[in-house]
């Protein structure tokens, strides 16, 4: 089956750690992105990556990193530096530089911070 | 200008009603409308898309009307199901990239 996966389902975290959100695709995809959910606010995109190696900045990259090593694999890094960093987190794929190419979702990742 | 505004948040429609939910963007170099919907805790999955060189699409019971010279456009769902109680968020992208730029959501509840 091809599709996107990403662990854990559930993350809890303590204020200061930093934690490592794992997405993997096998849809030979080049593009990968990650969002963040929050309620009433809809999906806002953090990083995104159009290539392996290569990976931009999206509207809210402050406090969060990522690497692109591999083409089936984007994870993402919260970091201490996130203020706020309790969330619902999307990871998503696409052929890419294509324009206009569905998105395809992962099941996502519930991040709570105690 | 890279904003999509989307109304209403949320939405009650009885079974069987229509429901309509609308978006407006500013960019004109937007030339991809794809329309999400996400059941509670899973990810968000394409649901219908439309580019600008058409007016409407229909897929089953879903349909995206498209007004290019208004800058608006919106997801009707006819003879609306219980099973459809779900959040939808309506996104565009430009012609040279498949980031995407999402609305607010709206929340939608059909009853029985």
């Amino acid at each position: 089956d091809g599709g996107i996966t990403q662990s854990p389902k559930y993350l809890f975290r303590k204020e200061g750690q930093n934690v490592t959100l794992s997405c993997e695709q096998n849809l030979n995809h080049d593009a990968m992105y990650w969002y963040r959910q929050d309620p009433g606010q809809g999906l806002r995109l953090i990083y995104y990556s159009q290539i392996v190696n290569d990976f931009q900045k999206g509207d809210i990259a402050e406090g969060y990193s990522v690497s692109r090593e591999k083409k089936e694999s984007f994870p993402l890094t919260v970091t201490s530096a996130q203020k706020n960093p309790t969330a619902f987190y999307l990871c998503a794929s696409s052929i890419g530089l294509a324009g206009g190419s569905e998105q395809f979702f992962g099941p996502g990742t519930r991040l709570t911070v105690l | 200008q890279q904003q999509v505004k989307q109304s209403p948040q949320s939405l009650i429609v009885q079974k069987g009603g229509i429901s309509i939910i609308n978006c407006a963007y500013e960019n004109t170099a937007f030339d991809y409308f794809p329309w999400y919907q996400q059941f509670p805790g899973k990810g968000p999955a394409l649901l219908i898309a439309i580019r600008p060189d058409v007016s409407e699409k229909k897929e089953g019971r879903f349909t995206i009307s498209f007004n290019k010279s208004a800058k608006q456009f919106s997801l009707h769902i006819m003879d609306s199901q219980p099973g459809d109680s779900a959040t939808y968020f309506c996104a565009a992208s430009m012609y040279n990239t498949d980031k995407l730029i999402f609305g607010t959501g709206t929340r939608l509840q059909v009853f029985p």
